[in-house]
């Protein structure tokens, strides 16, 4: 098992542009969310679903989209990126909300 | 409003020694408490965790203790090797939400 994989690892972006970071797990998770890392403020969950086509907001929503069409795939879009919206990204998944959360490696976004 | 707090940013110790690393929680009701830890460049990988029915949980050199009515728990790392240096997140379940909650993290060192 791959596990959960995410891309690009890295991405350099200008303000206003837009993009989806990618994000896929291959152990028949129901439960899958978005976190970001930022220095000093830990993890922060932006959005999360708990089965395909169930998505919802975390702590920091604003300015991001999901959607879950299928088990695997938990994109993540940016429809207009920000420089406060520089960060580590990490995807993570899991059987339920409850249990033992697994992550990918994360995607360095830098938004100039 | 943070409900999951390491008020210790950084920890160094000596190669041998015990390691404690340290987590505030505001919600009485959280029930499920979980550490990970990060290396540089990768995602977080889940270490062990304590349900609010125990006060102590330990796998190897790895304890956490849970004191509920101080709502505060401890990870303790004994003996510390040099690949435990690593960023540190103490976690916690919201029982109503299912989502888990981050603190901020606290850099550990152990120096050879």
């Amino acid at each position: 098992n791959a596990g959960v994989t995410q891309t690009p690892k890295f991405q350099v972006l200008k303000t206003g542009q837009s993009m989806t970071l990618q994000c896929a797990q291959d152990m028949n998770h129901e439960y899958m969310s978005w976190y970001r890392q930022d220095p000093g403020m830990g993890l922060r969950l932006i959005h999360y679903s708990v089965g395909a086509g169930i998505t919802d907001q975390g702590e920091v929503p604003n300015g991001y989209n999901v959607s879950r069409s299928t088990t695997e795939d938990f994109p993540l879009r940016l429809l207009s990126a920000a420089p406060s919206q520089t960060s580590v990204y990490f995807c993570a998944s899991s059987r339920d909300g409850t249990e033992t959360q697994y992550f990918g490696p994360g995607t360095r976004l830098l938004v100039l | 409003d943070q409900q999951v707090k390491q008020n210790s940013p950084s920890l160094s110790v000596q190669e041998g020694r015990i390691s404690i690393l340290n987590c505030d929680y505001t919600n009485s009701m959280f029930d499920y408490f979980l550490w990970y830890k990060k290396y540089p460049a990768e995602g977080p990988t889940f270490l062990i965790s304590i349900s609010s029915i125990k006060d102590k949980n330990e796998d190897g050199r790895f304890t956490v203790f849970l004191n509920k009515s101080a709502k505060h728990l401890s990870l303790h790392i004994v003996p510390s090797q040099p690949g435990d240096s690593a960023v540190y997140f103490c976690a916690a379940s919201d029982p109503n939400t299912g989502k888990l909650i981050f603190g901020q993290g606290t850099t550990l060192q152990v120096k050879p």
